[in-house]
């Protein structure tokens, strides 16, 4: 079985002051590593995934994460957060490919407040 | 394309009366999943179905809960009798089968914020 821990429930920040919200997962498998976000009262959108290759990930709005495997992480960052940015942000990790990969386990989400 | 279509936005009813929450997936996604959203439990996923058969139904809560796939265009989840405790938002998403050009993604609809009193 996979889970991911999002260590974070909330985070506030300073507006364009940078922003780290943690994710670690665990699984027996090789897997695949996204990051949505939930803006009030919206479903979910998807902000960047890893899936192979490059352990750097770019992402929509500015975003950035990076899948490190020795640490089962996959932490989300931006280097300068707007008002905008408010919002509950989930991880979810789904097995890598040959493993049955089509269901995501997500995190119990961060939401990240932005302070003006 | 207009995305994941869920019907009502909002819903009220008493305890006791069977509720029905729709969903309109993507054209040409074939996965469809049911999800449930609360305060205390998070985002847990409840059932969900591949070419309309459905593949995994062991998060559904209870058999008062049920769900089904007609068509590749619309899906129902069904709550009868309803409780309190049912309260919460509910998110249909869709997807591609991996490997076909498909980036993994699950695509959500709006949801329907359901309340039980």
């Amino acid at each position: 079985a996979q889970s991911v821990t999002q260590l974070d429930s909330q985070v506030p920040v300073f507006e364009e002051a940078p922003v780290e919200l943690r994710c670690n997962y665990s699984s027996s498998v090789s897997v695949y590593l996204f990051w949505y976000v939930q803006y009030p009262n919206q479903g979910l959108q998807l902000l960047l995934k890893y899936l192979s290759g490059s352990t750097l990930v770019k992402g929509i709005n500015g975003f950035e994460a990076e899948f490190n495997k020795s640490q089962t992480s996959f932490h989300l960052r931006k280097p300068s957060v707007h008002i905008s940015d408010t919002a509950e942000y989930f991880c979810a990790v789904g097995k890598g490919s040959n493993f049955g990969n089509e269901k995501l386990t997500f995190g119990t989400g961060t939401r990240l407040t932005i302070i003006p | 394309d207009a995305g994941v279509i869920q019907s009502p936005r909002h819903e009220v009813t008493e305890m006791g009366q069977e509720v029905t929450l729709r969903c309109k997936p993507i054209s040409g996604h074939d996965y469809l999943f049911w999800y449930r959203q609360t305060m205390m439990r998070g985002l847990e996923l409840l059932i969900y179905f591949n070419n309309n058969v459905p593949i995994d139904d062991s998060g559904m809560p209870e058999d008062r809960f049920s769900a089904k796939m007609p068509n590749a265009s619309f899906s129902t989840l069904k709550i009868q009798p309803s409780e309190p405790r049912d309260s919460a938002v509910y998110f249909c998403a869709s997807s591609t089968t991996p490997g076909q050009g498909s980036s993994y993604e699950q695509y959500f609809g709006p949801g329907t914020r359901l309340t039980v009193t």
